[in-house]
């Protein structure tokens, strides 16, 4: 039973469109993350969710919106997306203030636009 | 502000070598620090931790031990194999900053045969 798991594994698209990344953990944690990182592996965090509400969203365009249904689901939808956004896109999820516990990440979803 | 700085990659050892890679911080509280390893393709998987000075988290031979008056949290393993190639992360937590963590850039391991 995977803990974090994130849909589609890749995502081949154009510019322009619209699209989304879905994560579900079935690890019983309050906080999910999404994370970008790029060809060089840098990871930058984009947003936090604790219990469906958001607490950190560092400067990210607004053309992507975080939406989180429940404290187990937390998506990603991207509008009008552009060549930079080709990246590896990262949900996490966390219990525990601080971070104490680590981070749980998914595998992971690759977009590539075209 | 808080960071955490590691050695820069990539890095290339024999089979049986020692490791080391230096991981440094930068933080304004007592931060809980952390390993991370990627493996191709697959996403990032906790290592190790340690939560306060002077602990030592290990892990699959691997070691960091956290150092307060030197501010680092060194990976070491004393004999690395080729299944260790993956990119290793080091990152901090501090409390009440909403549970965000800071990743260091990683630095790439391969191990040659």
């Amino acid at each position: 039973d995977t803990a974090v798991s994130q849909t589609p594994k890749y995502l081949v698209t154009q510019m322009g469109n619209d699209k989304s990344i879905k994560c579900e953990q079935n690890l019983g944690h309050d906080t999910m993350y999404w994370y970008k990182q790029d060809s060089k592996k840098f990871l930058k965090i984009m947003f936090s969710y604790n219990n469906k509400e958001l607490i950190i969203n560092e400067t990210v365009p607004n053309r992507f919106s975080p939406k989180s249904p429940d404290k187990a689901h937390l998506n990603l939808h991207i509008n009008s997306l552009e060549l930079g956004d080709s990246a590896v896109y990262f949900c996490a999820s966390s219990q525990g203030a601080g971070g104490n516990y680590g981070y749980t990440f998914g595998s992971g979803t690759r977009l590539t636009v075209v | 502000g808080d960071s955490v700085t590691q050695m820069e990659g990539p890095v290339t050892l024999s089979e049986e070598a020692f490791l080391t890679i230096n991981c440094t911080y930068t933080a304004t509280g007592y931060p809980s620090l952390f390993w991370y390893v990627q493996y191709p393709g697959e996403g990032l998987q906790l290592l190790l931790k340690a939560t306060k000075a002077d602990d030592k988290g290990s892990n699959k031979g691997f070691e960091a031990t956290y150092r307060k008056e030197t501010t680092s949290f060194h990976l070491e393993k004393g004999s690395v194999q080729v299944s260790d190639s993956a990119v290793y992360f080091c990152a901090l937590s501090l409390p009440n900053t909403g549970n965000q963590f800071y990743f260091g850039t990683g630095t790439s391991l391969t191990v040659i045969p």
